[in-house]
């Protein structure tokens, strides 16, 4: 069984510039979510995935955007970057059964903006 | 609103006493709770959780739980710690009608031998 794969694994990018991260969820898992983890925080949510369609989002501007694909993978954009964007993005997959199916979270993008 | 407060930023051990990280909890609808562990450089790493029934709950690693409705508390406690333990230990919330974690702030937990 393939866990969730995340990468890169760092990135650093400069202030103004966009960023693409990328989600491989588990094998058999249908759902994805995005956690914003800013340093000494808890991971915060960004948005989750089901069926290719947006399904929630938590309290983050328009400029962080996301995909899902047929194949369940995900990718996190984030366009017009600032310095408190740095952060540990994680990327949870689920089976999603309607009552709170556990997530299993990858290992993490680190972007520090420069 | 929800909201989850960790009590204590960083606990400290000796290998074989006991641990006890607090976690405490604001919620308008019945909790789900969560307790996960992350260890550096990774993602995190689910202990236990406690959605309905028997509200001691038995993780991994030997860990466990208690949900106290009456206390709003949901404390993570190991009877004797292990130097594997040290590592960073959230306790979570979301409730029947969603999946979203809401976390708290985290507590570092440091073994001493």
């Amino acid at each position: 069984e393939t866990g969730v794969t995340q990468s890169p694994t760092h990135l650093i990018k400069t202030r103004g510039q966009q960023v693409t991260l990328r989600c491989s969820s588990q094998s058999g898992h249908n759902t994805v979510s995005w956690y914003q983890q800013a340093l000494g925080q808890g991971p915060q949510f960004i948005f989750q995935y089901y069926r290719e369609e947006e399904n929630g989002r938590g309290n983050f501007p328009p400029r962080f955007s996301g995909l899902q694909f047929p194949n369940y993978s995900s990718e996190l954009n984030v366009n017009a970057l600032e310095l408190d964007d740095s952060a540990l993005y994680l990327c949870a997959s689920s089976i999603r059964q309607g009552n709170n199916s556990p997530l299993h979270f990858g290992n993490g993008t680190r972007l520090t903006v420069t | 609103a929800q909201s989850v407060t960790q009590l204590g930023s960083h606990v400290s051990v000796s290998e074989g006493a006991l641990v006890l990280l607090r976690c405490n909890y604001s919620s308008s609808v019945p909790p789900y709770l969560f307790w996960y562990v992350q260890y550096p450089n990774q993602g995190l790493q689910l202990l236990l959780k406690y959605t309905t029934g028997a509200t001691l709950v038995k993780g991994i690693n030997g860990f466990e739980a208690e949900f106290k409705k009456s206390e709003t508390s949901f404390h993570l406690t190991k009877p004797s710690a292990h130097m594997s333990d040290a590592a960073e230990y959230f306790c979570a919330l979301s409730s029947y009608n969603t999946d979203k974690l809401i976390f708290g702030t985290g507590t570092r937990l440091q073994v001493f031998p």
